[in-house]
């Protein structure tokens, strides 16, 4: 089966500053994909940021870009030019190719954002 | 606007009584999924469904069962509340064409068992 680990709980980042959130799976099949969303204090969770295991080129969105290591199974996410808005809990999810659309999640990170 | 709805946001019910959580997507998504989520924690599959008349059990064991008679509506129902059931309960859908497409979350419904 596979598993998502988050080992950061909390987090925290100077405004402006850049910040790197961990995310580690486990896997045993080659093609699936790689998800990082955001949940707001009391709002909807919504996706930052999805990788291809195929692709090598890490993705980036804007301020956000992620470091993904097939091979070690790491997919952390940088977040640059931080700003208030981006306090929010954090979570790093896989989806297998072959179980349909299902997302198995990790423990998630909350991030902090000091001014 | 297309969205994902969930009713109500809020509730704090008796043990014992029987609730229906709703949710509804103006999407199109043939694909919709619950989460239950405690506070902090990650988040855990329920129940799926990949359309009309098919419904899947999750990852995470639950007590409560969910149908799928139309494709924008997906309730959720606990015949009889426990205290164990006070969660955060969070509906999902997305589109089947193409597995790849991201997963539109609703607001979710915090549930109190007293």
């Amino acid at each position: 089966a596979q598993t998502v680990t988050q080992s950061q709980p909390e987090m925290s980042v100077q405004e402006a500053e850049t910040v790197t959130l961990s995310c580690t799976y486990d896997t045993s099949e080659s093609d699936y994909y790689l998800f990082w969303y955001k949940q707001p204090p009391s709002r909807q969770m919504i996706l930052v940021i999805r990788q291809e295991a195929y692709k090598q080129q890490n993705a980036t969105e804007n301020r956000f870009s992620v470091n993904f290591q097939k091979a070690a199974k790491s997919f952390s996410l940088k977040i640059s030019d931080s700003q208030l808005g981006d306090a929010a809990m954090y979570f790093c999810a896989y989806r297998s190719r072959n179980q349909g659309g299902k997302l198995i999640f990790g423990q998630g990170t909350e991030l902090s954002v000091k001014p | 606007e297309a969205d994902i709805y969930q009713t109500p946001r809020y509730l704090v019910i008796g043990t014992g009584k029987k609730i229906t959580l709703e949710c509804s997507q103006t999407m199109g998504h043939d694909k919709m999924y619950w989460y239950q989520q405690d506070p902090g924690m990650e988040l855990h599959l329920i129940h799926y469904s990949y359309g009309v008349n098919s419904t899947e059990k999750g990852d995470l064991s639950s007590e409560s069962t969910v149908s799928r008679i139309r494709t924008e509506h997906f309730p959720l129902t606990l015949e009889s509340a426990r205290p164990s059931h006070t969660s955060q309960y969070l509906c999902a859908s997305s589109n089947e064409r193409g597995w790849y497409n991201e997963q539109f979350f609703g607001p979710g419904t915090r549930l109190t068992v007293l």
